[in-house]
């Protein structure tokens, strides 16, 4: 099956540790996106990497990082100095945009608490 | 920014009744896509519209796109209580390279069976 998955589904942790947020594709997509949704809101970007080895940020990146190594990976670490890091983390994948943007396929979303 | 912003924020109608959902943006785009979010998962693809098309359907949906209003509008025809859910439209911009979506907030649907 192909598809993107992220792990885990609920997540907790202590104010001031760092978390890393795992999301794996099989779909063989170039580019590779993370959001933040919040109660009642729509979806904000936070980094986003279009091509291994390569990724900007978005609107939201401070507290955030992230690294592109492989292909099918772009893990997301959500640092102690985000300040409301509680949220619905959502991770996607689309075929590279050039010129044109393109169907975005999501993972079904990390959400994270901390205390 | 793009951000396109969604109308209204919520709908409540009952089985059988259409839904109509509107979307408004701020800059040219080269398409705008439909995604639908059930409660606490990911969002799924609906549909996408390019610039230069007008209306385009898919089963049950219908969404029309008027570039010259920078609006579109997303028509859920015989709705079913399975159609609960919200739903956001997602534009990119024409007129930047950074190949990246924007979403609005979305119009939370409830259909009541």
């Amino acid at each position: 099956d192909g598809g993107i998955t992220q792990s885990p589904k609920y997540l907790f942790r202590k104010e001031g540790q760092n978390v890393t947020l795992s999301c794996e594709q099989n779909l063989n997509h170039d580019a590779m996106y993370w959001y933040r949704q919040d109660p009642g809101q729509g979806l904000r970007l936070i980094y986003y990497s279009q091509i291994v080895n390569d990724f900007q940020k978005g609107d939201i990146a401070e507290g955030y990082s992230v690294s592109r190594e492989k292909k099918e990976s772009f893990p997301l670490t959500v640092t102690s100095a985000q300040k409301n890091p509680t949220a619905f983390y959502l991770c996607a994948s689309s075929i590279r945009p050039l010129g044109q943007t393109y169907e975005q396929y999501f993972g079904p979303g990390t959400r994270l608490t901390v205390t | 920014s793009q951000q396109g912003e969604e109308d209204p924020q919520a709908l409540s109608i009952q089985e059988g009744e259409n839904a109509t959902m509107n979307c408004s943006y701020k800059t040219s785009i080269n398409n705008l896509q439909w995604y639908r979010q059930n409660s606490g998962r990911g969002l799924v693809h609906l549909i996408l519209i390019r610039s230069n098309e007008r209306e385009k359907h898919s089963g049950r949906l219908r969404v029309t796109l008027d570039t010259s209003k920078k609006s579109s509008s997303l028509l859920i025809t015989a709705s079913r209580a399975a159609d609960t859910a919200s739903y956001f439209c997602a534009t990119d911009d024409r007129g930047s390279t950074l190949g990246r979506l924007y979403f609005g907030r979305g119009t939370q649907l409830t259909v009541w069976p």
